[in-house]
């Protein structure tokens, strides 16, 4: 088992500008759920992925979307970055859905200047 | 609406010292999931319990326990003879079955002094 890896681990973004994230499921994982986590608060459920097909959404805008590939990878996009987007990206993945053993990787640090 | 609060924003002890963190949880649902996970420095979130609503058993592991009680909404968790290494943020969370989130709260920052 690898874990969930995700990438890149830091990141700085204009404000206006787009940004991917990535992130590579456990292996034998087929769902990937996306948090966002601002300083000091809990993560906030954004979306999660079901074999290649988005299974649930949370409460954000659609310039929040995402994909997940045949090989269980996923990517969170976010259009039109706007300085509270600055947070903790969190990839978690299970086994399958409604499998709440998930396993989070060590998310991705966005900071929209 | 489901809803998790951790009333305690920051806890310190020292060593050895043993530390309980509170949370109190809202749901209207008969079935839910309560979690805690535990957030080391490096970011990831370490999963450490799951309990079942009509599971109301309390639960040791090793030197963590955790007190679930529905009279009170409340599943609290403690840790007995505080480590350093049991230095994080912890998460209380809660879920429904079938559902595609986890609901977490705000997290209680743990400092344990050497």
């Amino acid at each position: 088992e690898t874990g969930v890896t995700q990438s890149p681990t830091h990141l700085i973004k204009t404000r206006g500008q787009q940004v991917t994230l990535r992130c590579s499921s456990q292996s034998g994982h087929n769902t990937v759920s996306w948090y966002q986590q601002a300083l000091g608060q809990g993560p906030q459920f954004i979306f999660q992925y079901y074999r290649e097909e988005e299974n649930g959404r949370g409460n954000f805008p659609p310039r929040f979307s995402g994909l997940q590939f045949p090989n269980y990878s996923s990517e969170l996009n976010v259009n039109a970055l706007e300085l509270d987007d600055s947070a903790l990206y969190l990839c978690a993945s299970s086994f399958f859905l409604g499998d709440y053993g998930y396993t989070f990787g060590s998310g991705t640090r966005l900071t929209v200047v | 609406a489901q809803k998790v609060t951790q009333a305690q924003t920051e806890i310190s002890v020292v060593e050895k010292e043993d530390v309980t963190l509170d949370c109190v949880y809202e749901t209207r649902d008969t079935t839910y999931y309560l979690f805690w996970y535990k957030q080391p420095p490096s970011g990831e979130l370490v999963f450490l319990i799951r309990r079942n609503s009509f599971d109301e058993q309390n639960e040791i592991s090793g030197r963590y326990s955790w007190n679930f009680q529905k009279s009170t909404s409340s599943f609290n968790f403690t840790i007995t003879a505080s480590q350093v290494v049991d230095s994080a943020v912890y998460f209380c969370a809660t879920s429904r079955p079938r559902d595609d989130k986890i609901i977490f709260g705000k997290g209680t920052r743990l400092h344990i002094l050497p």
